[in-house]
């Protein structure tokens, strides 16, 4: 148990409203992401952060900003969801092995109608 | 361009068999890959990696080839058991302190009975 958790795991939003998931982590690892998944694309990577307030972007970051105000949390907001944004979103932290592989949360699913 | 493909999206293998699942990954100066796990309504679990400067590592049951010449990666369960049905993935890392994961689109595994 890597110690993420994210919220909310379920959210049914209206196209043009804006929507913020959170991810918390409760080991104060120094590396976090943000994937999307959906079918044909596999994992996707929209934004990753490598410190309070370091963040870059992934493949697909149009339309999602990202901010990490303190290391246990980094939130992924959609200003304005549209229908493309449906999909489900996964969270990871990467490990303190000189290696590091990642490790994942649970996912939330957002649908934008 | 940045892309991590597997070849094949599902592998029908039947139990007892050993399965393999191939990746192709494009960027030469990717230094660390990844395979994941992903059963359904889960996060992506981590199997095995291998750096670069390795050709074959072996874990419990699995084993990842690297081929660095034609940029290939492969996954090999041995005993393939109906608990191994999900998808899998491969990931790499691109290296250079940037530890910016790219993941390919996944294959399904199925294990007949």
């Amino acid at each position: 148990d890597a110690g993420i958790t994210q919220s909310p795991r379920h959210k049914v939003t209206e196209t043009g409203t804006p929507v913020t998931l959170r991810c918390h982590q409760t080991e104060n690892h120094r590396y976090m992401y943000w994937y999307r998944q959906d079918p044909g694309h596999g994992l996707r990577l929209i934004h990753y952060s490598y410190g309070v307030k370091d963040t870059d972007k992934g493949e697909v970051s149009d339309g999602y900003s990202v901010s990490r105000s303190k290391t246990e949390d980094f939130l992924l907001t959609l200003e304005s969801a549209t229908s493309s944004q449906t999909s489900v979103y996964f969270c990871a932290i990467r490990g303190d092995r000189s290696t590091g592989e990642l490790f994942f949360g649970e996912g939330s699913r957002l649908t934008v109608l | 361009g940045e892309s991590v493909g597997l070849h094949l999206p599902t592998l029908s293998v039947q139990e007892g068999d050993n399965s393999i699942i191939n990746c192709a990954y494009s960027n030469s100066a990717s230094d660390y890959f990844i395979w994941y796990k992903q059963e359904s309504g889960k996060g992506p679990q981590f199997i095995i990696d291998i750096r670069s400067n390795m050709d074959k590592r072996q874990g419990q049951r699995v084993t990842v080839l690297l081929n660095k010449t034609v940029k290939h990666l492969s996954l090999q369960i041995a005993a393939t058991q109906p608990g191994d049905s999900a998808v899998y993935f491969c990931a790499e890392n691109r290296g250079s302190g940037t530890y910016k994961y790219i993941f390919g689109t996944g294959t399904r595994l199925k294990v007949l009975a």
